[in-house]
């Protein structure tokens, strides 16, 4: 079956630090990929797509298909970063989100 | 009214009963999907339609089931409840499959 992994459940940086947060997922076809954000008290809205190569909110992301990951990165963290971050995997009909990175940026 | 509106926002039922959730997709969208997220999990994919026909399901037994009308209004039935159906439902609509989902809010249903 197809999964997307996030191995950190919780991940605390201070304000200005870089921020990485780490996806990896198991397809062997062409990815779609994508990064979802949820803050507080709000809906799941998507972030980015890999294939658009854009930078929203100063967070980038890059396909590695060899080491099959797509980790999302930050090079100063702000506190509005705070939030719920999940990594997702689009294959043929099928779409299958990570179990999500609680992201806590510190003053 | 633009943006993916749920409804209704929580609901509670009885394990052996039946549920429909209803989602309006954001206006020009005509694709939906629609997702269970358990607590502390992330959002797990139920199906999806593109113009009133399912194109994609994911690990979800027969009981769950789904309409897409030609307005791109879509339901969500779930038969014979179990308790193991508690869970936030999520609704997503997009211009394409791939382009990227715009979520509602969400319903909130509990079986007792």
């Amino acid at each position: 079956a197809q999964r997307v992994t996030q191995p950190e459940k919780l991940l605390s940086v201070f304000k200005g630090a870089p921020v990485e947060l780490k996806c990896n997922y198991s397809y062997s076809g062409s990815p779609e990929l994508f990064w979802y954000v949820q803050y507080s008290r709000q809906r799941l809205q998507l972030l980015l797509r890999h294939i658009s190569r854009e930078s929203i909110k100063g967070f980038t992301a890059d396909l590695n298909k060899g080491e099959t990951s797509f980790h999302l990165k930050k090079p100063f963290a702000q506190e509005e970063d705070s939030a719920m971050y999940y990594c997702a995997l689009g294959y043929g009909q099928n779409f299958v989100f990570g179990p999500g990175t609680r992201l806590s940026v510190l003053p | 009214e633009t943006g993916v509106t749920q409804s209704p926002t929580h609901l509670i039922k009885t394990r052996g009963q039946q549920v429909t959730l209803r989602c309006s997709s954001q206006s020009g969208h005509n694709t939906v999907s629609w997702y269970q997220q358990a607590l502390g999990q992330g959002p797990q994919f139920i199906f999806q339609y593109y113009r009133e026909e399912e194109n994609g399901r994911g690990n979800f037994p027969p009981r769950f089931s789904g309409l897409q009308f030609p307005n791109y209004s879509s339901e969500l039935n779930v038969n014979a409840l179990e308790l193991d159906d508690s869970a936030l439902y999520l609704c997503a609509s997009s211009s394409g499959a791939w382009d990227g989902y715009t979520f509602g809010s969400g319903t909130r249903l509990t079986v007792v």
